[in-house]
């Protein structure tokens, strides 16, 4: 079966430092990845996804992820981290022919310093 | 845009009650997913359903039933509520077909059970 792994809980950084989020998967094939964001007390909005093609993808709010197939991850990143980014961030696993059904990680908690 | 309804933001409900949470999408979707969130423990699939009247069982599907007798609403149903199934309830909904398609969630619903 397949699993995500988050490793980092908690993460604090300052606003305008650069962040990176990891994010393992576990999956005999090559999988569809995601990344959502959750901010309190709301649903999850995606950020971007990665299916196919340029390992390197882009998505909303000035985030973008890099699929590494050899270390089995899919890292996201942010180069100048604003307040607003303060939420919880989910990496995510779809299967191949898995009719869209998602496996999530247990999530990472930004905190931004002003 | 989507929108995916949860008609109940916060409930409180006592041990042994039945409780009905209720999910509407607007989009002709023919998945619908209900997840449970708890804190270190990321999202966690109940139940999915890909058309009406059919249905699947997620991961901890235990204590859980569902019913979809329309194509745009999903219900959850706890048929006895006990207190370890006070959490965040979410659902979600995307179109069949090619995978990694969107899925998209509503902004949840707190069940405390007393």
């Amino acid at each position: 079966a397949q699993s995500v792994t988050q490793p980092d809980i908690h993460i604090t950084v300052s606003e305008g430092a650069s962040l990176e989020l990891r994010c393992n998967y576990s999956y005999g094939a090559t999988p569809y990845l995601f990344w959502y964001v959750q901010s309190p007390g709301q649903g999850l909005q995606l950020l971007l996804k990665y299916f196919s093609g340029d390992t390197l993808v882009q998505g909303i709010k000035g985030f973008e992820a890099e699929f590494k197939r050899s270390q089995s991850s899919f890292n996201l990143r942010k180069p100048s981290v604003h307040w607003s980014d303060a939420a919880e961030y989910f990496c995510a696993v779809g299967l191949t022919g898995g009719g869209n059904k998602l496996t999530f990680g247990t999530g990472t908690q930004l905190k931004v310093e002003l | 845009d989507v929108k995916v309804t949860q008609s109940s933001r916060y409930l409180v409900k006592r041990t042994g009650e039945k409780v009905f949470l209720e999910c509407v999408q607007d989009m002709d979707h023919e998945n619908m997913f209900w997840y449970r969130q708890d804190p270190g423990l990321g999202l966690r699939l109940i139940y999915f359903s890909y058309d009406v009247k059919m249905k699947e069982k997620g991961d901890i599907p235990e204590g859980y039933s569902v019913s979809r007798e329309k194509k745009e609403r999903f219900s959850l149903i706890l048929e006895s509520a006990s207190t370890n199934q006070t959490s965040m309830y979410l659902c979600a909904s995307n179109r069949q077909g090619a995978n990694g398609n969107t899925i998209y969630f509503g902004e949840g619903s707190w069940l405390t059970v007393v």
